[in-house]
This record gives structure tokens, sequence and C-alpha cells, in this order.
């Protein structure tokens, strides 16, 4: 079973970047991607893009596009890091930032336990 | 994109009663591609139902899920303690990937 893990919270002033760790382990991820989601505060959960690690290829939702960069390093045949950076942060991007599994045209799963960015001066 | 409106938002019931939420999409998506996950503060999210119907690994059978089209339900038949939490819906049928914006189901 593929675990994550995430790092822990972080405080960004606006203007600044964020870059997020996911480690995976457990699996060898063959056919799978490693995809993001963040939630605001009262907010729905918002995908971001993922990451297809064994090609290094990402693909982003148009409204991150410019922004947000993910990227994955393997460590051994089965435990990689992807990293998940978002530029120009602004309050709005104050959320909690998750990462998960995607199986091919599936949903998601599993899920780490998510990273409380906040965004403020 | 496919928009995803839940309801209601907050669902007030006590332990042993039925949850029946609601989600509905602003265009028809394939069965295949409607998921519901449960969260709680803190905690990851969870898998409950994928394609609609089918049970996520270890999920107990008072879970399921039935719809198709444009409109999907999540019921709990019995809702035990460890049940109150968020539940959102998501569809993976169409690019951008997107969520429903959750049901809150509370402790009456």
């Amino acid at each position: 079973q593929v675990q994550l893990v995430q790092s822990g919270a972080e405080v960004k002033k606006p203007g600044s970047s964020v870059k997020l760790p996911c480690k995976t382990s457990g699996g060898a991820l063959r056919g799978y991607s490693i995809t993001w989601v963040r939630q605001a505060p009262g907010q729905g959960l918002e995908w971001m893009g993922r990451i297809f690690p064994l090609v290094g290829v990402a693909d982003y939702a148009q409204k991150f596009q410019g922004r947000v960069t993910i990227s994955a390093d393997r460590s051994t045949s089965t435990a990689y890091i992807a990293y998940m950076e978002l530029s120009s942060l602004r309050s709005e991007d104050t959320a909690v930032y998750y990462c998960a599994i995607e199986a091919a045209a599936g949903p998601f799963d599993p899920w780490g336990q998510g990273t409380l960015v906040t965004v403020s001066s | 994109e496919i928009v995803l409106t839940q309801s209601p938002g907050t669902l007030s019931l006590s332990p042993g009663e039925r949850a029946t939420l609601s989600c509905r999409a602003s265009q028809s998506v394939r069965s295949t591609y409607l998921a519901w996950y449960q969260h709680k503060p803190g905690q990851a999210p969870r898998l409950l139902i994928h394609s609609t119907s089918s049970r996520a690994t270890g999920i107990p059978d008072r879970f399921s899920g039935s719809g198709s089209g444009t409109d999907f339900t999540l019921t709990i038949s019995r809702l035990e303690p460890e049940d109150f939490a968020v539940y959102s819906c998501q569809q993976y049928d169409t690019s951008p990937i997107t969520f429903g914006g959750g049901t809150k189901v509370e402790i009456k």
C-alpha cells in the first residue's frame, strides 16, 4: 500500500513562493500520477495539477498555469518525492495543500495528511 | 468546467439515522468517473466510493452510492459516531477534475 507523507505548516509573505514536498513509499507508481489538491478555509477541494513520476510529465489546471510547478525525484525503485511549487503567493492561497495518488482516469487514493500554508504579511 | 453542487450544506442527524447526500453536476458525468470522499479536520481525505457505486477497499457496506447523468447520491444507511464528517463528491470525467463544495454531517 502506497503511503504519502507531507511536511509541516508554513507561513509565507505575499509575493513569495512555497515549495511543498510529498514523500511516497510502498509502490512503484507504474501507471499512476501524484496529484495536488488544495482546500482554502470554508471552501471545497480544488485540483491543481499532477505529475507522472516515471516519465516526469506534469499537467496543470488552467487556473494555476504559470504559477505552479510540479516535479518529482525518484529516491528508490518504490519511493518518490514530489514537489509542488506555487509562486506569487497571495492571501487567497492560504489553504491546506494535499498530495494524493491518482490512478489513470481514476479517483485519488490514498492522500497525504496535508500541509497548511498561510500567506500573511 | 463541470461544476458540482452538493446539498444540503449541513445535515444534522443522530447516530443510527440514515443520511442522504446529493451531488448535482452542471453537465453529464459518466458513471465510471464519479467518486465520494470523507474528510475530517487534521486527517487525510479518504476515498469512499468510486465509479458512482463501488466501495473502496475497507469501506463498510453502510455506505452506498447511486445515480447517473447529472444527479448522484451518497447514502449512509445507519450513522455511526465515526461517520460525522464532511463528504465531497468528485468528477474525474472531464478536465479539470472538480469537486463539490462538501456536505457536513453533524451530530444533532
